[in-house]
């Protein structure tokens, strides 16, 4: 199975501030990678698909970026309201496997 | 609107069966592939099964593979798993959720809210 690895687990970060998470596979999965957006009590929500497109109605603060086996996802401008945990998961061969998950917290 | 209700959830003893049903609205089911992915209490998420448009691509994680089985019945706008062999490692919060694509297993889109399974005696 590919193992991904996700970093930091946790950070915090204010308001305004760029934030960045990578996540790397265990081997290549070209750009079949997509990252989740979870808020507490709530189900995942699908941020981006094929490692940088951006899903319809996200907002353009979101992107991510990588090929290969390192990823990077990205919060240009933190919002109050993106506090949550981010995942990533790759699709290149079943079984589907998940990060361990980055909480962002806010200062 | 897309819609996915999970439901059959609930506590039950090791060794036992139990099967969860999601109910689809908003698309049309047999468009696309499907999923079952877990969260244990306070931990990450975990895929569990998938299965394509017209159940030809079926595939498990190790963790329940001999053990559970994934199935859809378009016409009911319906998506099952059946569980057995449960054991307390089972335990999480069962989600639904429609893929992207019909005929590959890859990509969740969107989710329901999820059913809870506890295992315990």
């Amino acid at each position: 199975d590919i193992q991904m690895t996700q970093s930091p687990s946790s950070l915090s970060a204010s308001v305004g501030d760029r934030v960045t998470i990578t996540c790397q596979a265990s081997q290549d999965i070209s750009n079949y990678l997509n990252w989740y957006q979870q808020k507490p009590g709530k189900a995942p929500n699908l941020l981006i698909y094929d490692a940088s497109n951006l899903e319809t109605g996200v907002p353009s603060r979101f992107s991510g970026s990588g090929s290969g086996t390192d990823f990077t996802f990205t919060i240009s401008s933190l919002q109050p309201e993106d506090s949550a945990t981010y995942y990533c998961q790759q699709y290149d061969n079943l079984p589907l496997t998940f990060g361990g998950g980055t909480k962002v917290e806010i200062k | 609107e897309v819609q996915l209700v999970e439901s059959g959830g609930g506590l039950v003893q090791p060794g036992r069966s139990l099967r969860l049903s999601c109910a689809a609205s908003g698309f049309t089911l047999d468009d696309y592939a499907m999923h079952w992915v877990r969260q244990a209490p306070g931990k990450g998420l975990e895929w569990v099964s998938g299965i394509s448009w017209n159940s030809g691509r079926i595939a498990y994680a190790d963790s329940v593979k001999g053990r559970f089985t994934i199935s859809r019945d378009n016409a009911k706008n319906s998506l099952y798993l059946q569980m057995n062999s449960l054991r307390a490692e089972d335990t999480a919060l069962y989600y639904c959720a429609k893929d992207r694509f019909g005929e590959f297993i890859v990509c969740p889109d969107y989710w329901g809210q999820g059913t809870l399974v506890t295992v315990s005696s």
